[in-house]
């Protein structure tokens, strides 16, 4: 199946630093990421639609000046959470699905972001 | 966006076959439905997906009656490895759908 990555898969920052992550398709090419925030025995919740070459639609709540979302190749979509505080600590996960391909998302492994 | 609704938590044995139903009530003539499992601290993995009828692959089956407003997933004779939450889906077919997962369903599998 097709295969997504995110790197890191764990960060501990200090407060005030910014911080990004990298979500790649290592097999496919995908028009469209999406990226989600999980917090401790809670759901997926969508945070936003990236998309190659244009800019990300964000869901209603999340602040686009500081989750950057940047989706500059096929395979390559960045989140950067900027003047990350404590609150923001928390799982991040991608997904992508594949251009033109089966209708099912591929998640990465997720991303531990702690902000001391 | 088709909203479902699923049990928050499911316990069973292991050997035993587990049933998880979803219910997906204003799905849309073109939507898929979707299983996921998800362990903590990793991302959800595929496990199946259907339109209609049954569907069957290695690991588990979906029933998906005529109506489609609701889907079971069917995991035989489950292990403890099971344990994990299981989250229904439903989405369309164009490459900009987003998914707004539920609470999903917590199953524990005891020994």
């Amino acid at each position: 199946g097709a295969v997504v990555s995110q790197h890191p898969s764990w960060v501990i920052c200090k407060s005030g630093t910014s911080v990004k992550i990298e979500c790649r398709s290592l097999d496919f090419q995908a028009t469209t990421m999406f990226w989600y925030r999980q917090f401790p025995k809670q759901s997926l919740m969508l945070m936003a639609t990236s998309n190659e070459g244009s800019k990300a639609t964000y869901e209603q709540g999340v602040e686009k000046d500081k989750f950057l979302i940047n989706h500059a190749s096929l395979t390559l979509s960045t989140l950067t959470v900027t003047s990350a505080h404590p609150e923001d600590s928390s799982f991040y996960i991608c997904s992508a699905r594949e251009t033109g391909g089966p209708y099912e998302q591929f998640f990465g492994p997720g991303t531990r972001l702690t902000v001391l | 966006l088709a909203k479902t609704t699923q049990p928050i938590s499911m316990d069973s044995y292991e050997g035993q076959e587990v049933n998880i139903t979803c219910s997906h009530n204003n799905i849309a003539t073109n939507d898929y439905i979707t299983w996921y499992q998800q362990f903590p601290s990793q991302g959800p993995r595929f496990i199946i997906q259907g339109y209609k009828t049954k569907v069957t692959n290695e690991v588990a089956s979906l029933f998906i009656p005529a109506d489609r407003k609701s889907s079971t997933l069917s995991l035989p004779r489950v292990s403890l490895s099971d344990t994990a939450v299981y989250y229904c889906l439903v989405g369309g077919t164009s490459g900009t759908y987003k998914y707004i997962f539920g609470t999903g369903t917590r199953l524990k599998v005891l020994a």
